[in-house]
C-alpha cells in the first residue's frame, strides 16, 4: 500500500538555506494533505496542512505547495535551522473517510547542519 | 499548551497476553484515533472513534483489538491476545473537528509495545 510516497529517505541542508521535501500520492480521492515533524521518542507534531482547493499554504518559515495534476506536494522550509532536523511525514486524507483517516508516507530525515 | 498523553511509554508483554494502552486526548477534542508504526515502516491507521462508536477501522484492526472511552478523559486500546507482530509504537491522536475543512490530528508521544 503505497498511496503516499516520500521517495527521499534523507535530505541534508546547510543552515539558512531552503529545505524542500517532496511527496507524491496516487489516490485521486485524497483532498486534504498534512505535514508532520517527528523527533526521536516523540509523536508526530502537526506542522502545516493544505486543502485540495488551494495550491499553496504558508505559515511562517513553512510553505506547502500542492500540484493536483501531478499528484505532488512539497514542503519548503526557509530559512532552515538546526532545530528543524527531524523526520518529516507527509499525510493525506480522502473524501469519503468519515473522520479523516490519515495515510502516511515513510518519512524523510532532514538534517540541517551549521 | 494542551497535549495528548499516553501511558505507559513502554510495555513489554508475552505473546498471548492482553495489553491495554491508555491515552488522554486533548480535553475539548471529540474525535479519537489510534495509529501504529512498526519499526522501519510507516505510520498506519488502526481506528477512529467518535461519540462512543468506532467510525472507521483498518484491516489491521481485527477482532483482537478493541477501543473504549471508559470515562470522560481516557481512551484505551486493548489487544486481547498479543502476537509477536503486534510489536510496534502505538500512537493515540485526537482532533477537535471532523468536518472537511480541517483535519489536523494531534498525536501523543506513543507507547512502545514489545511482545516477546
Amino acid at each position: 500500500d503505497q498511496q503516499v510516497k516520500q521517495n527521499s529517505p534523507s535530505l541534508s541542508v546547510q543552515e539558512g538555506r531552503i529545505s524542500i521535501l517532496n511527496c507524491d500520492y496516487t489516490n485521486s480521492m485524497f483532498d486534504y494533505f498534512l505535514w508532520y515533524k517527528k523527533y526521536p521518542a516523540e509523536g508526530p507534531t502537526f506542522l502545516i496542512s493544505i486543502s485540495s482547493i488551494k495550491d499553496k499554504n504558508e505559515d511562517g518559515r513553512f510553505t506547502v505547495f500542492l500540484n493536483k495534476s501531478a499528484k505532488h506536494l512539497s514542503l519548503h522550509i526557509v530559512p532552515s535551522q538546526p532545530g528543524d532536523s527531524a523526520v518529516y511525514f507527509c499525510a493525506a486524507s480522502a473524501s469519503g473517510s468519515t473522520l479523516g483517516r490519515l495515510y502516511f508516507g515513510r518519512g524523510t530525515q532532514l538534517t540541517v547542519w551549521p | 499548551e494542551p497535549e495528548v498523553t499516553q501511558t505507559p511509554s513502554h510495555q513489554v508483554t508475552q505473546m498471548g497476553q492482553e495489553v491495554i494502552l491508555r491515552c488522554v486526548p486533548i480535553s475539548n477534542h471529540l474525535y479519537f484515533y489510534w495509529y501504529r508504526q512498526i519499526l522501519g515502516q510507516k505510520v498506519e491507521f488502526l481506528v477512529s472513534f467518535y461519540n462512543n462508536e468506532i467510525s472507521e477501522k483498518s484491516e489491521i484492526f481485527d477482532d483482537q483489538f478493541s477501543v473504549e472511552r471508559p470515562d470522560g478523559s481516557n481512551f484505551t486500546l486493548k489487544i486481547r491476545s498479543t502476537k509477536l507482530e503486534d510489536s510496534a509504537m502505538y500512537f493515540c491522536a485526537s482532533s477537535d473537528r471532523g468536518d472537511r475543512s480541517s483535519y489536523e490530528q494531534y498525536f501523543g508521544p506513543g507507547t512502545r509495545l514489545t511482545v516477546t
